[in-house]
C-alpha cells in the first residue's frame, strides 16, 4: 500500500513570511500532483511533476520532486492571505490511475 | 464553464435511504474517478472508469455502493441503505487518456446521513 505523509499538518504564519510543506513516501511514484482545496469545495490542481529532481514554479509557489521520486516539497514565498487553504499532495504508481492522497497541510496566512 | 460538475452539491438523508449522485466530466475526458473524503483526511479512491468500463474498484466500495457510466459520458454513484458512516464529501474527477495523468476534480457532493 502506497502512503503519503504530509508535514506539517497545520501551519499558521503572518503575511509576507516564507514556508515549506513536505510530502514523503517510502514508495516510488510515477507522477505527483499538488492540489489546493477550499472548505466545501473540490481540490484544484496546482501542478504535476513526473521527473525526479524536477522543479516547477507557479508565481510565488515552487514545487520540487525528489530525485528518487518518493518525496516532494512546496515552497511559498511571501505568503498572502489568499494562499490560505488545504494543500494536498497525491501520487500515482506505475500502471495505476488511482491517486493516493496525503492528509494535507492546512495553511492559514494571517494579514 | 467546461469543468467537472456534480449534482447535487448537498444531500441530507435518513439512515436506510438510498441516494444517487451524478458527475459530468470534462467533455473530452475518457477517464472518470470517484473519491470519498471525510473530515481531516485526504480523498480516498473508490472506483475508476475508462469510457463505460469500470476498471478499478477499491475495497472501500462495499456491496451497498454501485457506480455506472452507461454511455461513457456522465456517471452515477448510488449508495443503498445509507449508514451514518457514509457521511462524507463524494468527489468526482476526470482525466484524458494521454498526458500526465492529471485529474481534475468537481466541487463534490456533501452527504449527511442522519
Amino acid at each position: 500500500t502506497q502512503l503519503l505523509e504530509q508535514s506539517p499538518q497545520f501551519l499558521s504564519i503572518q503575511e509576507g513570511e516564507n514556508l515549506t510543506v513536505y510530502c514523503n513516501s517510502s514508495s516510488v511514484f510515477s507522477s505527483l500532483q499538488w492540489y489546493r482545496q477550499e472548505p466545501g469545495e473540490g481540490p484544484v490542481l496546482l501542478v504535476t511533476v513526473v521527473t525526479g529532481g524536477e522543479v516547477k514554479k507557479l508565481k510565488r509557489l515552487t514545487f520540487q520532486f525528489g530525485d528518487a521520486r518518493k518525496d516532494s516539497s512546496l515552497h511559498i514565498t511571501a505568503a498572502q492571505p489568499g494562499d490560505t487553504g488545504l494543500y494536498l499532495c497525491a501520487g500515482s504508481g506505475a500502471g495505476s490511475y488511482q491517486l493516493t492522497f496525503g492528509k494535507g497541510t492546512k495553511l492559514s496566512v494571517i494579514p | 464553464d467546461t469543468g467537472v460538475s456534480q449534482n447535487p452539491r448537498h444531500k441530507i438523508t435518513k439512515r436506510g435511504q438510498n441516494v444517487t449522485f451524478r458527475c459530468d466530466p470534462i467533455s473530452e475526458h475518457n477517464r472518470l474517478y470517484w473519491y470519498r473524503q471525510t473530515l481531516g483526511q485526504g480523498p480516498e479512491f473508490l472506483t475508476y472508469f475508462q469510457n463505460e468500463a469500470q476498471l478499478e474498484k477499491s475495497r472501500l466500495l462495499s456491496d451497498r455502493f454501485s457506480a455506472e457510466r452507461p454511455k461513457g459520458s456522465f456517471s452515477t454513484l448510488e449508495i443503498q441503505r445509507t449508514e451514518q458512516g457514509d457521511s462524507a464529501m463524494y468527489l468526482c474527477a476526470s482525466s484524458s487518456l494521454s498526458g500526465r495523468r492529471e485529474q481534475f476534480f468537481g466541487p463534490g457532493t456533501r452527504l449527511t446521513v442522519l
